[in-house]
């Protein structure tokens, strides 16, 4: 069955950065895109950005621009999202998901990525 | 950016009623339009893509409906397990986003 296993929860200071995983298994990874979406504690859910494997290309949200890394290991069947700069309000649940091109099919379980000095 | 607008931003229902909730978007995204489904400490669920297409196990109780900006999502006599948070998000441009959220709870 498809799923998709993201690392855990994460702490870090203003002015780091932070590198989520997403291992992926059931299904073909190089077929479907990833993309990746944060929610905030008590907020809705924020698009941040999309990987696509064919291609190799990568398209972000304007917010994120300039901040988000999203990276790519076949090998493992793993999917990578690297946000620099933290900021205190970068506190939120980051989720990878699979898209067959209509809608995210499949999520992760999330990781909590707290922010804080 | 295509903003998407949901209302009402919290619907008060008893279980057996009927749910109606509304996304607009900014643009048109034709019918590149999906609901999704959350409940508290979990990811959200794909409900409906393609603005009316059922996902794999959805009961047939949800459906969508709408194309260009207006759109909605219909629950047709609420379980127990329906009260929950309800997200649109468009697909149509190389940019994706999410509606900010319809609240369906207990009145």
């Amino acid at each position: 069955q498809v799923q998709l296993v993201q690392s855990g929860a994460e702490v870090k200071k203003p002015g780091a950065s932070v590198k989520i995983s997403c291992k992926a298994s059931g299904y073909p990874f190089n077929s479907y895109y990833m993309h990746w979406v944060r929610q905030a504690p008590g907020q809705g859910l924020e698009w941040m950005g999309v990987f696509n494997p064919g291609p190799s290309r990568t398209t972000f949200a304007q917010n994120f621009q300039g901040r988000v890394t999203l990276t790519w290991d076949t090998s493992t069947s793993t999917a990578y999202m690297e946000l620099s700069s933290l900021r205190s309000e970068d506190t939120a649940v980051y989720y990878c998901a699979r898209s067959p091109s209509a809608g995210n099919d499949y999520w992760g379980q999330g990781t909590l990525v707290t922010v804080s000095s | 950016e295509i903003v998407l607008t949901q209302s009402p931003g919290t619907l008060s229902l008893s279980p057996g009623e009927r749910a109606t909730l509304s996304c607009r978007a900014s643009q048109s995204v034709d019918s590149y339009l999906a609901w999704y489904q959350q409940k508290p400490g979990q990811a959200p669920r794909l409900l409906i893509s393609g603005a009316s297409s059922r996902a794999t196990g959805i009961p047939d109780r949800f459906s969508g409906s709408g194309s260009g900006t207006d759109f909605t999502l219909t629950i047709s006599g609420l379980e127990p397990e329906d009260f929950a948070l309800y997200y649109c998000q468009q697909y149509g441009g190389s940019s994706w986003t999410f509606g900010q959220g319809t609240k369906v709870e207990i009145k």
